[in-house]
């Protein structure tokens, strides 16, 4: 099967501009989680989805950044305007169920978002 | 609010050896899973080995097993007969189980290299 795909792999913006990252989860996988690791620091949850539903949004960081899971598909984080400090990298993951322990999380490459 | 902690931020150790990671972790929690995964270079993360609080017995996956002492909050890794496939960054990483919501929290990551 496909694992999870993230793109871009790399991105470079300014700050104040807009970027916008893809994940196209391993297909029949209803949990679409969200992560996001700033160099050197631990790997942070940002939000999960059960299906297209938002089902914990409570890692969000604030209001700029806008996650979307239309159709119950592939979702995609916005990050509207960017700053310095949300340079780091993103991690899709997606599993079958809820339980993390009876369905271990399937991680994408990451997404390197870079803000200059 | 549960943290993760490991205080190893780069290790190394030569072919065929036998290397720990170390893992601590708080929580007012009863009842957890408590993971170790694994990124090599510019690939995605994977599951190495996962075990549930409750379970006394510490699990195995071929060469890795861990050392479980929850009255201590510990949960170390050992990889056995290291191979240069083990180099990756290693994260802990910890969730209540609580279903339907399950998100983990990462410590910071170990490098590990594998010296031929």
């Amino acid at each position: 099967e496909a694992g999870v795909t993230q793109f871009p792999s790399h991105s470079v913006i300014e700050k104040g501009q807009t970027v916008t990252l893809r994940c196209d989860p391993i297909s029949g996988h209803d949990n679409l989680y969200w992560y996001r690791r700033v160099m050197g620091k631990e790997i942070k949850f940002l939000l999960h989805f059960v299906k297209e539903s938002k089902q914990d949004e409570s890692g969000m960081p604030n209001n700029r950044f806008l996650a979307e899971r239309t159709g119950g598909t592939y979702s995609t984080l916005k990050v509207q305007p960017a700053e310095l400090e949300d340079s780091g990298v993103y991690f899709c993951a997606s599993s079958q169920e809820s339980s993390s322990y009876n369905s271990p999380l399937h991680f994408g490459n990451g997404t390197r978002l870079t803000v200059t | 609010a549960q943290t993760v902690t490991q205080s190893q931020p780069e290790m190394s150790v030569q072919e065929a050896e036998t290397v720990t990671l170390s893992c601590t972790y708080d929580t007012s929690e009863s009842n957890y899973y408590l993971f170790w995964y694994k990124q090599p270079p510019s690939r995605q993360m994977i599951l190495v080995i996962r075990q549930e609080a409750y379970k006394q017995q510490n699990a195995t996956e071929n060469r890795f097993s861990v050392n479980f002492q929850k009255a201590a909050k510990s949960f170390s890794l050992k990889i056995s007969d290291s191979q240069l496939g083990d180099t990756a960054m290693y994260f802990c990483a910890f969730t209540p189980s609580n279903f339907g919501n399950e998100k983990l929290t990462f410590g910071t990551g170990t490098r590990l290299t594998i010296i031929p």
